[in-house]
C-alpha cells in the first residue's frame, strides 16, 4: 500500500523558518519525481515545486521561488520542504504527492500568526 | 501560467443523476509529444485529493466506470453517469503540459 505521511506543521511566527517532512512507503521512492502542493483554508490547490528522483534537479512555481526549498533523502524515503521567511499568506495545508499527483499524503497544516 | 477555469463552481444533485463539469485552459494542453496532460482529481470532505483521470480520458484502475473524461486543446469535461454518495466532494482539473502545473479552482458536488 502506498503511503505518504507529512509532518512538521504547526503554529509559526511570521518571518520564521520551518521544515516539513514527508515519509513514504509502499513504492520505490527513488524512482519517482515528488511534488509539494498547498491548500489555504477553504481554497483550492496550489503547486509549489518538484524534485527529480535522484534529487539532482528541482523546479519551483515562479510564485514560490526563493523562499521554498525542496530536497529528499532517498536512503530515508523522505521528502522535505524547507520554508523560510514565512508570512500569513503561507498559512495552508501542505501536501506531498507522488509522481504525477498519483498519491497524496494527508497533509500537514502550517499556520503563520503572531 | 496556464489558467484553468472550472464551471460550475458548485453542483447540487440527487443520487442517480448525471453530472457534468467543465474545465477550460488558457492555452492548448496538447503537448509536443502529441499527448494532452489534462487530469482530474477528487477531494472528498476532510480528505486529501485522490486521482481520477489522466490524459483527458484514461481512468485509473480503481475509478468506477461511471466516470468519464473528454475534450481536447482547451476545453474538457468530466462526466459522472449516475452520481453516488461517495462521489461528493470537490473536483479539480489540473494540467501537466506547461510548467508550472496548475489547478482549476474546483467544482463542489453536493447532494440535493
Amino acid at each position: 500500500e502506498v503511503k505518504l505521511v507529512e509532518s512538521g506543521g504547526g503554529l509559526v511566527l511570521p518571518g520564521a523558518s520551518l521544515k516539513l517532512s514527508c515519509i513514504v512507503s509502499g513504492f520505490t521512492f527513488s524512482d519517482y519525481w515528488m511534488r509539494w502542493v498547498r491548500q489555504a483554508p477553504g481554497k483550492g490547490l496550489e503547486f509549489i515545486g518538484e524534485i527529480k528522483p535522484d534529487g539532482s534537479k528541482t523546479n519551483y512555481a515562479p510564485s514560490m521561488k526563493g523562499r521554498f526549498t525542496i530536497s529528499r533523502d532517498n536512503a530515508k524515503n523522505t521528502l522535505y520542504l524547507q520554508m523560510s521567511s514565512v508570512r500569513s499568506e503561507d498559512t495552508a495545508t501542505y501536501y506531498c504527492a507522488q509522481g504525477w499527483f498519483a498519491y497524496w499524503g494527508q497533509g500537514t497544516l502550517v499556520t503563520v500568526s503572531s | 501560467d496556464v489558467v484553468m477555469t472550472q464551471t460550475p463552481v458548485s453542483l447540487s444533485l440527487a443520487i442517480g443523476q448525471p453530472a457534468s463539469i467543465s474545465c477550460k485552459s488558457s492555452q492548448s494542453l496538447l503537448g509536443t509529444s502529441g499527448k494532452t496532460f489534462l487530469n482530474w482529481i477528487l477531494q472528498r470532505p476532510g480528505q486529501s485529493p485522490k486521482r481520477l483521470i489522466y490524459q483527458v480520458s484514461k481512468l485509473y484502475s480503481e475509478v468506477p466506470d461511471r466516470f468519464s473524461g473528454s475534450g481536447s486543446e482547451t476545453e474538457f469535461t468530466l462526466k459522472i453517469s449516475r452520481v453516488e454518495a461517495e462521489d461528493l466532494g470537490v473536483y479539480y482539473c489540473w494540467q501537466g503540459t506547461h510548467f508550472p502545473w496548475t489547478f482549476g479552482g474546483g467544482t463542489k458536488l453536493e447532494l440535493k
